[in-house]
């Protein structure tokens, strides 16, 4: 297993296009979180599911934003009419939750959007 | 996030101690990280402590928890240029919040 992969590792797109995003987590894992991480800032939580099930949505994931995992193994985030304050580093992480085998999430490298 | 809080900055020198802070304000918490992103790298995790434990060691860090006061500390012995980078606290309840992060910078 190579670790948590995330595609494409960038993107740039023009204002008002939609844009889709692909995290494949480590094999086993069964949760999987998306970040948002600007400049300066740690990463900001936007969603995470539980299996295929999303449990949580964070307030900064507007109506634009929408994210899904439908097999429970591989997810994507999709930003609809993007606008530039969409540009920033999307991260994904996993995790296995479960048992005492518990070890803290892992995170892929990222995907850097700009949206010019 | 606001959750979570950190200084900024932390200067050493190589072969000293660095300790960093952080302060959380969910009680019920359960989980409490370490990252490590140095730049252009996504986030590595250096360690973690269960909300039910005081202390962690794992060779060059030590971890303690004050659950009372809510603080989390990362110490790392015997400093390397290598260990530059941003540091960043996070706690979990379901989902994991982070702090700003702390730049950490040592002087050879």
């Amino acid at each position: 297993d190579t670790g948590v992969s995330q595609n494409p590792r960038h993107k740039i797109t023009k204002r008002g296009q939609n844009v889709t995003f692909r995290c494949d987590p480590i094999s086993e894992h069964n949760r999987l979180y998306w970040y948002r991480q600007t400049l300066g800032q740690g990463p900001e939580f936007l969603t995470y599911f539980q299996n295929e099930a999303q449990l949580e949505k964070s307030r900064l994931l507007s109506d634009r934003f929408s994210a899904e995992r439908p097999k429970g193994s591989f997810s994507t985030l999709e930003i609809q009419r993007t606008e530039q304050g969409d540009s920033a580093m999307y991260l994904c992480a996993s995790s296995f939750e479960g048992d005492f085998r518990f070890r803290g999430a892992f995170f892929g490298q990222g995907t850097r959007l700009t949206v010019v | 996030g606001e959750d979570v809080e950190q200084s900024l900055f932390l200067s050493v020198r190589e072969g000293d101690s660095s300790v960093i802070n952080c302060t959380y304000t969910d009680s019920s918490s359960t989980y409490l990280y370490w990252y490590k992103q140095e730049p252009g790298a996504g986030l590595q995790l250096l360690t973690y402590i269960f909300s039910n434990m005081d202390m962690k060691q794992d060779q060059r860090l030590t971890v303690l928890l004050n659950k009372k006061d809510k603080h989390l500390s990362l110490r790392i012995a015997d400093t390397q240029t290598g260990d530059s980078a941003i540091y960043f606290c996070a706690e979990r309840t379901n989902d994991m919040r982070f702090g700003a992060g702390t730049r950490l910078t040592v002087k050879p």
